[in-house]
């Protein structure tokens, strides 16, 4: 069985610039989580979709949003990058009504803005 | 609401030591509970969880915790370090009946000295 993948495994962008990272669950799976783990400062969540449909979203300003799409894959987008940005996007899968049995993740991007 | 404090975000312990890592969360409602390991440039990978019944839960690689409601710790620990053990370890909390994501704590670096 396919695990989630992530791709670019690694994303070089330039302040101002956009970044798309993009999320494949595990077959079966409906929802999708994506974390950013900021040196130092551990994985916090960004945003959750299942079903197509964003179910609930961290402490992150709106360029950073996402969709997801009828096969259950889904996008991160960054607009205006900052510095800041810079991190590894972790995004994981699981069953919608087994988010209590925890995620499979992905091996993440690694976005960097110079 | 649900939160998760790691105590020490750096822990070294010798070859063939007990290692133990502390982990304590504060939730609303009855919580589900999971430790993840990561390994430099992978993701999160899912160590054990506690959802209901049995309190001791045994995971992967000889590792074990235990819940306990009194002191609303989640512990892990392993009775014998092994130089493969060194990575990072986040523990997480997720609201019991509740399709919510997984909060996760800020992590704890385990290094093992030989």
């Amino acid at each position: 069985e396919a695990g989630v993948t992530q791709s670019p495994t690694h994303l070089i962008k330039t302040r101002g610039q956009q970044a798309t990272l993009r999320c494949s669950p595990i077959s079966g799976h409906t929802s999708v989580y994506w974390y950013q783990q900021a040196l130092g400062l551990g994985l916090q969540f960004l945003l959750w979709y299942d079903e197509g449909e964003e179910r609930n979203r961290g402490n992150f300003p709106p360029r950073f949003s996402g969709r997801q799409f009828p096969n259950y894959s889904s996008e991160l987008n960054v607009n205006a990058l900052e510095l800041e940005d810079s991190a590894l996007y972790l995004c994981a899968s699981s069953l919608r009504t087994s988010t209590n049995y925890g995620y499979t993740f992905g091996s993440g991007t690694r976005l960097t803005v110079v | 609401a649900q939160s998760v404090t790691q105590l020490g975000s750096h822990v070294s312990v010798s070859e063939g030591a007990l290692v133990l890592l502390r982990c304590n969360y504060s939730s609303s409602v009855p919580p589900y509970l999971f430790w993840y390991v990561q390994y430099p440039n992978q993701g999160l990978q899912l160590l054990l969880k506690y959802t209901t019944g049995a309190t001791l839960v045994k995971g992967i690689n000889g590792f074990e915790a235990e819940f306990k409601k009194s002191e609303t710790s989640f512990h892990l620990t392993k009775p014998s370090a092994h130089m493969s053990d060194a990575a990072e370890y986040f523990c997480a909390v997720s609201p019991y009946g509740s399709a919510r994501q997984l909060t996760f704590g800020s992590g704890t670096q385990l290094t093992v000295l030989p």
